[in-house]
C-alpha cells in the first residue's frame, strides 16, 4: 500500500461547479496536511497549509483533515477555467527531524467553459 | 519577494556526462528541498539541506548524486554520469528558518533534465 493514494483523474467539470479533490494516507505520524496546484510545466504552487483534523477556509478553497480516517480534502467552490491544473496533496510528519513532505501522485482537473 | 529561483530550466545531458542544477532559495530562507518528479509520478523526496549541512538524504539515490548548499551561494544537485533514467524534472523548495513554518515549502520552477 503506498503511503499516500490520491486519485490521477482526470477530472472534467462544468465553470461554476463545486470541486472535491481527496487523497487517503496510511501512515499516522502524518500531522501537516498541504495541497499545492501546478500547472503543467510549472512548480507546483502552495495553496492551502493545515496542521492535524479541522478545516480550512481561504477565499473558494476550503481543505479538511479527518485524522481519524486517514482522509484529506480540498474544496473549491465556483469553479473557473483557470483552476484547470493538477492538485497534488502532501504530508510530513512533526517531531521527525526532517521536514520531507510525501506527496500523491496528483489529479488532473479540467475546468470546462 | 523572489520567489525561489532555478537555473537552467532545460539541461540537456548525454549519457555519462555530469548535470550541475542551481536552487537559490527565497530570501529569508535558509532549508532548501530538492524533489524529484519523473514522468507519470508523484514528486519524491530528495535531500533535505540547511547552509553548508545536509540534514536529511533518505531520499537520494546512493551512487552518482550529491548535493551541497555552502555559506555562500546557491544549492547545487550534481549527478554524475548521468543515465537515461536520470530524465525527470528536479524541483527544489525552501522554507523560512521559523521551526514553526519549516513544513511550508514553496517551490521553484524546476530544472527539466533530458538525457540522450
Amino acid at each position: 500500500q503506498k503511503e499516500v493514494e490520491q486519485d490521477p483523474g482526470p477530472l472534467s467539470v462544468p465553470e461554476g461547479a463545486i470541486v472535491s479533490l481527496n487523497c487517503t494516507y496510511s501512515n499516522s505520524a502524518f500531522q501537516y496536511f498541504m495541497w499545492y496546484r501546478q500547472y503543467s510545466r510549472k512548480g507546483p504552487e502552495l495553496l492551502m497549509y493545515t496542521y492535524s483534523s479541522g478545516n480550512k477556509e481561504d477565499g473558494r478553497f476550503t481543505a479538511q483533515v479527518d485524522k481519524s480516517s486517514k482522509y484529506i480534502s480540498l474544496f473549491i467552490r465556483d469553479s473557473q477555467p483557470s483552476d484547470s491544473a493538477t492538485y497534488l496533496c502532501a504530508m510530513t510528519e512533526t517531531g521527525a527531524g526532517s521536514y520531507q513532505l510525501t506527496f500523491g501522485k496528483g489529479t488532473k482537473l479540467s475546468v470546462i467553459p | 519577494n523572489a520567489g525561489v529561483m532555478q537555473n537552467p530550466r532545460h539541461l540537456v545531458r548525454r549519457r555519462g556526462q555530469e548535470a550541475r542544477l542551481r536552487c537559490s532559495p527565497m530570501k529569508g530562507h535558509s532549508h532548501v528541498y530538492w524533489y524529484r518528479q519523473l514522468p507519470e509520478e508523484g514528486l519524491k523526496f530528495m535531500v533535505y539541506l540547511q547552509k553548508e549541512n545536509i540534514i536529511d538524504e533518505s531520499g537520494m539515490p546512493k551512487e552518482r548524486f550529491s548535493a551541497e548548499f555552502p555559506k555562500e551561494g546557491p544549492s547545487i544537485l550534481r549527478i554524475q554520469q548521468v543515465v537515461r533514467g536520470d530524465s525527470a524534472a528536479y524541483f527544489c523548495a525552501s522554507s523560512p528558518p521559523n521551526r514553526l513554518a519549516y513544513n511550508e515549502q514553496f517551490f521553484g520552477p524546476g530544472t527539466r533534465l533530458t538525457v540522450l
